[in-house]
């Protein structure tokens, strides 16, 4: 059974760079074909694609987030870390990992309520 | 604003089909059959429906089904139940720049 949890800080102040972890078990980031990957929703509002890390390290971004954004893996401890910097009040969202590649997400992690906010 | 156009609501009472439509352009939906659907219930993570077009998960009901016509997509739902009442989001494979687009989201009421 594959399953996926967010942490980080709920309350982030403009300006300052978030840090989401993304602790997942039941697959293996070294295991070909594999990846995760980060969507966020605003509240009330749509999902939105952020960025997504395959088995080989190779990495994929959204093109109107890219400069803010890094996707890294630490295959050993199953994790993986997205950092966004210059958060504005704008980027308050639920942020949720998932595992899968750039054409499905299955499962989804429970998502982590990330508010900026000064 | 979203790159794939999803109705905001559609509604059917139960034992009903309906269908949620999923417009995009000739870079997604249309160049790839890599289209896949979400169903999000209120407060809860969204959880896969159907991939690639018309291809269901493990688990998922038979009453759920997907096509693709051109630049849009459908999610087709036959024998609506009061669960299915929820957010159902589509989302494509747009290329090699820009990925992953989602849609609007559609919101289903079951009258």
């Amino acid at each position: 059974q594959i399953t996926l949890k967010e942490s980080g800080p709920t309350l982030v102040k403009p300006t300052q760079t978030l840090t989401l972890t993304c602790t997942f078990s039941g697959f293996s980031l070294s295991t070909s074909g594999v990846g995760v990957g980060w969507i966020r929703q605003p509240p009330g509002k749509a999902l939105e694609w952020l960025a997504l890390i395959y088995w080989d390290d190779d990495k994929r971004y959204s093109p109107s987030l890219k400069s803010r954004l890094t996707i890294t893996k630490d295959t050993s401890k199953n994790q993986v870390v997205l950092t966004m910097t210059n958060m504005d009040p704008v980027d308050t969202a639920t942020y949720y990992c998932a595992h899968g590649t750039t054409t499905w997400f299955d499962p989804w992690g429970q998502g982590t309520l990330v508010t900026v906010s000064s | 604003q979203s790159a794939l156009t999803q109705p905001a609501s559609v509604s059917g009472s139960p034992g009903q089909s309906i269908t949620i439509s999923c417009t995009g352009t000739s870079s997604d939906v249309g160049s790839y059959n890599l289209v896949s659907w979400y169903q999000q219930h209120p407060g809860k993570a969204p959880k896969l429906m159907i991939y690639e077009v018309s291809k269901r998960p493990s688990g998922v009901s038979n009453r759920f089904s997907g096509s693709k016509s051109g630049n849009t997509a459908s999610l087709t739902i036959s024998g609506l139940q009061a669960e299915d009442e929820a957010d159902y989001y589509c989302c494509s494979y747009a290329g090699s720049s820009t990925y992953v687009v989602f849609g609007g989201g559609t919101k289903l009421t079951v009258l």
